[in-house]
């Protein structure tokens, strides 16, 4: 099982919905979990970031992070056809350097 | 303001030809990763270093080896490249442990053939 799960899409939605990307993980020890932006052709760019449990929000984006089922959750209110990107969830043990990525998913808002 | 810069953008190579990877950051960073992306198996850590003059395996290390023999600059090698080894490669840097932002370069395209 990989350390990190995430559903690749494409997930399609109209302009001015609600998106949620969502990433299961499997160790226990992540502390340290992210959500980077990638559009096409592109690096990634870091969108949102929480360490530990709870919410975290920032303009239309709420981060949130569920330890006890070891879920994480990227909500993207009013959504826009610039929101169009791969969405890639990113964790990090406090103590380890090494950042896991998900597979990314793919998100498609249509005007 | 260039950030992490990779070079080359584009590259094609035989089977068995050898090349190196350039990534280099110009924001004092001490961290730097290499990254493979491959359709539907996301972003893969290949090495990464810590410092100048270290270096550490990451998930998928076999076929690859690298260099950090100055803080500013990670090097990636193929010594015998192989069709497997199509991919986009992204280099990142952040600065230092315990703070979560990596900065990407914008990634090299390399297909073997």
């Amino acid at each position: 099982q990989k350390e990190v799960e995430q559903d690749p899409g494409p997930l399609s939605v109209p302009e001015g919905a609600i998106v949620s990307l969502n990433c299961t993980y499997s160790n226990s020890a992540f502390q340290y979990f992210m959500w980077y932006r990638q559009y096409s052709r592109k690096g990634p760019e870091l969108l949102m970031y929480t360490y530990s449990s709870g919410n975290k929000e920032d303009g239309r984006f709420t981060a949130q992070v569920d330890k006890s089922s070891k879920y994480i959750s990227l909500f993207i209110r009013d959504s826009q056809p610039s929101d169009s990107a791969t969405y890639l969830c990113a964790m990090r043990v406090g103590r380890d350097d090494k950042i896991i990525f998900g597979k990314g998913t793919r998100l498609h808002i249509l005007p | 303001n260039a950030g992490v810069t990779q070079t080359p953008k584009f590259r094609v190579l035989k089977t068995g030809q050898s090349m190196t990877l350039l990534c280099a950051q110009d924001m004092n960073h001490e961290y730097m990763y290499w990254y493979r992306q491959d359709p539907g198996m996301g972003l893969r850590l290949i090495h990464y270093s810590v410092g100048e003059g270290t270096t550490a395996k990451g998930e998928v290390p076999d076929g690859y080896n690298v260099s950090r023999l100055k803080k500013q600059n990670f090097l990636l090698g193929l010594e015998s490249a192989a069709p497997s080894q199509t991919s986009v490669y992204f280099c990142a840097s952040k600065v230092g442990r315990g703070n979560t932002e990596a900065f990407f370069g914008q990634g090299t395209r390399l297909t073997v053939v």
